[in-house]
């Protein structure tokens, strides 16, 4: 099965600039996750949807990030305005189903962000 | 705090034993991942274990589980240079499929 396909694959600008990164999620699966990386620590958690609803958002910061899924497939994340602390690696993943506990999580390859 | 702690490194010597620990704090945690990470990669999924199993081995690696002390360990088997990558652990404790992640441990495989 194809995995979960995120662009680009690097993403380069300037303090107070506007990004936005893309993913698909593998086919059939309800559940995708954005997790923010930060190099040197584990995966952080910014919003969960099943389907098109958000299920967790409590993360987020709403007043420079958003995120949606409309038709329940793919999904973007934005930043606008970016920040230097912004500066990360953003993980898209997708789950058969929450709900189960044993749906592990299939990451993409991510997207690094550089914040100048 | 966070609700899952590695150690931050580790190094073996090829064709040696790995052992990579993790501990958890909520004890009604019901599945818990090995996830691998290599440079410039996403996760890759290596096994997990349900909580009411103390052990599932799958070829090298095998995972152990004390569920009173909420200890979980990876250990690998016949560590090879491709096994050099950072290890994160990782736990679901709820219904919607929510996860925490260690801050992973880097294994670094020495010839």
């Amino acid at each position: 099965e194809a995995g979960v396909a995120q662009s680009p694959r690097y993403k380069i600008i300037e303090k107070r600039q506007s990004v936005a990164f893309w993913c698909n999620p593998i086919s059939g699966h309800a559940t995708l996750y954005w997790y923010q990386q930060i190099l040197g620590q584990g995966p952080k958690l910014l919003i969960q949807f099943q389907n098109n609803g958000v299920v967790d958002d409590s993360q987020l910061p709403k007043d420079r990030f958003s995120a949606e899924r409309l038709k329940g497939v793919d999904s973007t994340l934005k930043i606008q305005p970016a920040k230097l602390e912004d500066s990360a690696v953003y993980l898209c993943a997708s789950s058969l189903e929450s709900g189960t506990g044993g749906s592990p999580l299939h990451f993409g390859n991510g997207t690094r962000l550089t914040v100048t | 705090g966070e609700d899952v702690e590695q150690s931050l490194f580790l190094s073996v010597r090829e064709g040696d034993s790995s052992v990579i620990n993790c501990t958890y704090t909520d004890s009604s945690s019901t599945y818990l991942y090995w996830y691998k990470q290599e440079p410039g990669a996403g996760l890759q999924l290596l096994t997990y274990i349900f909580s009411n199993m103390d052990m599932k081995q799958d070829q090298r690696l095998t995972v152990l589980l004390n569920k009173k002390d909420k200890h979980l360990s990876l250990r690998i088997a016949d560590t090879q240079t491709g096994d050099s990558a950072i290890y994160f652990c990782a736990e679901t404790t709820d219904s919607w499929g929510k996860f925490q992640f260690g801050a992973g441990t880097q294994v670094v495989v020495t010839p």
